[in-house]
């Protein structure tokens, strides 16, 4: 089977300008996760899905970054504007009924 | 919200030492996963625990779950060059799908 698909790989983007990162889970998935990875430290939740609809969205800073998960498949998650810290590497992970997460690849986040 | 705390942080043995990471949570747990990211990798599922006292083996690797179920540790017995990485622990205490992840230890085998 496919495993988790996570577009761009890398990106490079001035502070202040926007950037959006694009996620295809595994076939069936329904759950859909959005984790933020900062260099050391492990994967820090940043939005849940359970189909097309957000259940977790406590951590995600609300004022500058969005989520949408269209048709409970696709999902893209944005930043606008993005600032120095928001350096990362952003990760999307899916499972199926309460199965471990299988991760993607990540984006690799840098703003300058 | 729940609190993680995985130690040690970083360790380096030497090829065919033995190593253990330890997790624990202030809180009590329904599950807990275990997952391996590679140097410029993502994490990748190890095993799943979820009975108190609970052991459970994958070749040299021995994960065992607390019996109150508030820790957890991962044993990798005579490393390999292979086993080099990030362990990381990852904790539920309600619905397996939330996960709260520790910090991590960094695994370095000199070989």
């Amino acid at each position: 089977e496919a495993g988790v698909v996570q577009s761009p790989r890398y990106k490079i983007i001035e502070k202040k300008q926007p950037v959006a990162f694009w996620c295809n889970p595994i076939s069936g998935h329904n759950t859909l996760y959005w984790y933020l990875q900062n260099l050391g430290q492990g994967p820090e939740l940043l939005i849940r899905y359970e189909n097309e609809e957000a259940v977790d969205d406590s951590q995600l800073p609300k004022d500058r970054f969005s989520a949408e998960r269209l048709k409970g498949v696709d999902s893209t998650l944005k930043i606008q504007p993005a600032e120095l810290g928001d350096s990362a590497v952003y990760l999307c992970a899916s499972s199926h009924g309460g199965s471990p997460l299988h991760f993607g690849n990540g984006t690799r986040l840098t703003v300058t | 919200g729940q609190q993680v705390m995985q130690i040690p942080q970083y360790q380096h043995v030497q090829e065919g030492e033995d190593f253990t990471t330890y997790c624990n949570s202030s809180t009590t747990l329904s599950n807990i996963q275990w997952y391996k990211q590679r140097p410029g990798g993502h994490p990748v599922f190890l095993i799943q625990l979820v009975k108190s006292g609970e052991v459970k083996k994958q070749k040299r690797l021995t994960f065992q779950f607390g019996e109150a179920k508030k820790n957890s540790s991962l044993h990798i017995t005579a490393t390999q060059t292979t086993d080099v990485g990030t362990y990381f622990c990852a904790l539920s205490s309600g619905s397996a799908r939330q996960l709260t992840f520790g910090s991590g230890t960094q695994l370095t085998v000199l070989p």
